[in-house]
This record gives structure tokens, sequence and C-alpha cells, in this order.
């Protein structure tokens, strides 16, 4: 699986848009790109996956650059409940070997 | 609610006994997923079964073993407990052997506390 490179915690204010981006320089060609929302003491959450390009839902964006080496997450508009840990995941998940290991995370702070 | 259902939500036991944790996938999810994760710490790998079998195995120690049943419901056996055991263990599961396409869901937790 790519190493993937996060920052460890980040700031922001009520009704901010939000970037969390992810390096993975040693993406391989079959790799996903998976983000994760983790609160306090529950397991974590599914927010949204991509390829390559651009990937929006009804939660978040995920940007993807032509070389996939890093990939952004948005989060428009925060409020206080987007508090929480945020991990990228990158991998071809489907492989026989598959180990879905999670980095460290981004710790988001929202503040009123 | 993710369908996955993890029990027990809390346990206490003493340094030397025994666990069992339960877990039940979503409906039609053949793969089951196990991490640990102590107190602010990151998710620990453990271990992955599909099917019934072993598919990928992480940073098990040899005190902890699991199983997926026929019914897919898996257990995680963790023995001669320590108290650096003292964790919140997950479930996730799957459709499918890995994730690429589709998404893996968490259970709320086991917490295990030894004393």
């Amino acid at each position: 699986l790519a190493k993937t490179t996060q920052p460890i915690s980040m700031d922001s204010y009520e009704g901010q848009e939000v970037n969390i981006t992810c390096s993975h320089n040693n993406i391989a060609t079959n790799d996903y790109i998976t983000w994760y929302q983790q609160f306090p003491s529950q397991g974590p959450r599914f927010i949204i996956q991509g390829y390559k390009t651009k990937v929006t839902n009804e939660v978040a964006s995920l940007f993807i650059p032509a070389d996939r080496k890093s990939s952004t997450l948005s989060l428009p508009r925060v409020s206080l409940s987007d508090t929480a840990v945020y991990y990228c995941l990158v991998g071809d998940y489907g492989s026989s070997a598959s180990k879905i290991i999670f980095g460290s995370g981004t710790r988001l702070s929202i503040r009123p | 609610d993710s369908g996955v259902t993890q029990t027990p939500k809390h346990l206490i036991t003493a340094t030397g006994q025994r666990v069992t944790l339960r877990c039940s996938p979503r409906s039609g999810d053949l793969s089951v997923y196990w991490y640990q994760q102590s107190l602010d710490q990151g998710l620990q790998f453990l271990i992955q079964y599909y099917n019934g079998e072993e598919r990928a195995k992480g940073n098990i120690l040899e005190r902890f073993s699991a199983q997926q049943f026929p019914d897919l419901h898996s257990e995680l056996n963790l023995s001669s407990l320590e108290l650096g055991d003292s964790a919140l263990y997950f479930c996730a599961s799957s459709v499918d052997a890995g994730p690429s396409g589709s998404t893996i869901y968490f259970g709320e937790g086991s917490w295990l506390t030894v004393v």
C-alpha cells in the first residue's frame, strides 16, 4: 500500500471551507483514494472515495490531480460537528493481500 | 447505524484473563476486519477474514486469534490479557475482499479495560 502523509492537525472556523491535503507519492495504477472521518470513541465513517479528477457527494469533494500523487479533501462550510480526525487511505484493496492500514490522520478542530 | 454489530460494548477484566469479542457484519458483507485503537492512538489493523478464510494479517499478537464462522460473524479472542491490551476494538465489514470501489463499514467498537 502507498504510504500517505497528512498534516497532524488543522484549525478552522465555522462557515469556512476546509481543505485537507494528503500526499501519496508512491500511488500505484490500481490504487483508490479513500477518506474516513472518526469522532472520539466511534468507528471511522466513510466520507468519499475517488480514483482521478474530482468526486463530489453530499458532504465533501475530493480533488485528485492528474499525477495522482496527492489528493485534497474539501469540506464546504464546516460546523462544530465537523471536529474529528480525518484519515486518507490509498491502496488497491481488492488485491489478495489487502491490509487496510490507517495512518495517523489529521485532527481537525473547528471553532465558533 | 452502520449495520455492523459488536458485542459487548464494554468489558472490564483482570490481567491474565481471556475474553471474546463478537462481530456481526452488515447483511451481505463477506469480509470482516478487526482493528485495535488505544487511547489517543491510531487504528492498528489486526486481521481480515473473507468468507471464512483469513485474508490478511497485521500486527496481531500471538495471544490474539480470530475466526469467521459460516454465518459470517466473527470473533476476536484475546488471551493472557495485559494492561496494555486495554483499548477500543473495532470490527468492520465490506462486501468483497477489499474496498476498492466499495466501502468499509465500522461498528461502534468494544471497549476493553484490563485491570
